[in-house]
C-alpha cells in the first residue's frame, strides 16, 4: 500500500518563528510537490522536485523554501512565519511513469501562525 | 479568471438521486483532466480520468468537451459515501504539474 507521510497533523507557531513541514513517501518516486490548501482557493502549488536536489517554484514560491536531500523526503520551509502562512500544508508524490498525473497526497499539516 | 473554476455548492441530494458537477478550464493547451475526491479532512484521491470520449466507472461518468473547455462529472443513484468535495483537475504544459479546481462539496442525505 503506498504511504505518502507528513511530520505533523497539527502545529502552531509564532510569527517570525522558521518552520519545517517534512514530507517522507515510501514508493520510490522522482517527484514531489508541496501545495497549501485554503477555503475558496483549492490547492496550490507551492514547490515541486523532480529529483533529489533538483526543485522548481509552483504558482505561489514566496515566503518559502524547500530542500530534497534524499529521494524520499521532501521539506519545506517557511523562514520567517507569518499569519497569511496560516493553512492546510499537503505534500505529494507522483512516479514518472505513465500514469505520472496519479498523485499521492499525504494526510496534511495545519499549519497556524499566531 | 481562475484556470480552474467549480460551482463550490454545496449539493445536497437525496440518495438514489443524480447529480451533475460541472468545470471549466482556461487553458487551452490543457492535457489531461482528471476528478479527484477529497474526503473531509482527508487527502484527496484520484477519482478518474476525462476523456473526450468520455469515460464511465461504474455510477460515474466523466465527460470531456475540448471545444468549449468544459468538463463534468456525473452520479447516479447517489449514496451516503458519495459524500464528499470533488475537484476538477487539469495537467497543462508540463506533465508533471497538475492545476486544481476549489472543489464542489456534496452531501447525499438519507
Amino acid at each position: 500500500d503506498v504511504k505518502v507521510t507528513q511530520s505533523s497533523r497539527y502545529l502552531v507557531k509564532r510569527t517570525g518563528e522558521k518552520v519545517f513541514l517534512e514530507c517522507v513517501q515510501d514508493m520510490d518516486h522522482e517527484n514531489m510537490f508541496w501545495y497549501r490548501q485554503d477555503p475558496g482557493l483549492g490547492l496550490r502549488l507551492i514547490y515541486f522536485s523532480y529529483d533529489v536536489k533538483m526543485k522548481e517554484k509552483g504558482d505561489i514560491p514566496e515566503g518559502y523554501s524547500v530542500s530534497r536531500e534524499k529521494k524520499e523526503r521532501f521539506s519545506l520551509i517557511l523562514e520567517s512565519a507569518s499569519t497569511n502562512q496560516t493553512s492546510m500544508y499537503l505534500c505529494a508524490s507522483t512516479s514518472m511513469g505513465r500514469n505520472n498525473y496519479e498523485q499521492y497526497f499525504g494526510p496534511g499539516t495545519r499549519l497556524t501562525v499566531t | 479568471r481562475k484556470e480552474v473554476e467549480q460551482d463550490p455548492g454545496p449539493f445536497n441530494v437525496p440518495e438514489g438521486a443524480t447529480v451533475a458537477f460541472n468545470c471549466t478550464y482556461s487553458n487551452s493547451a490543457s492535457q489531461s483532466f482528471f476528478w479527484y475526491r477529497q474526503d473531509c479532512r482527508k487527502e484527496p484521491k484520484l477519482l478518474m480520468s476525462v476523456y473526450s470520449s468520455g469515460n464511465e466507472d461504474g455510477r460515474f461518468t466523466a465527460q470531456l468537451n475540448r471545444a468549449s473547455q468544459y468538463i463534468s462529472l456525473l452520479i447516479r443513484d447517489s449514496k451516503l459515501s458519495d459524500s464528499a468535495t470533488y475537484l476538477c483537475v487539469v495537467m497543462g504544459g508540463s506533465a508533471r504539474q497538475l492545476t486544481f479546481g476549489s472543489g464542489t462539496q456534496l452531501t447525499v442525505l438519507p
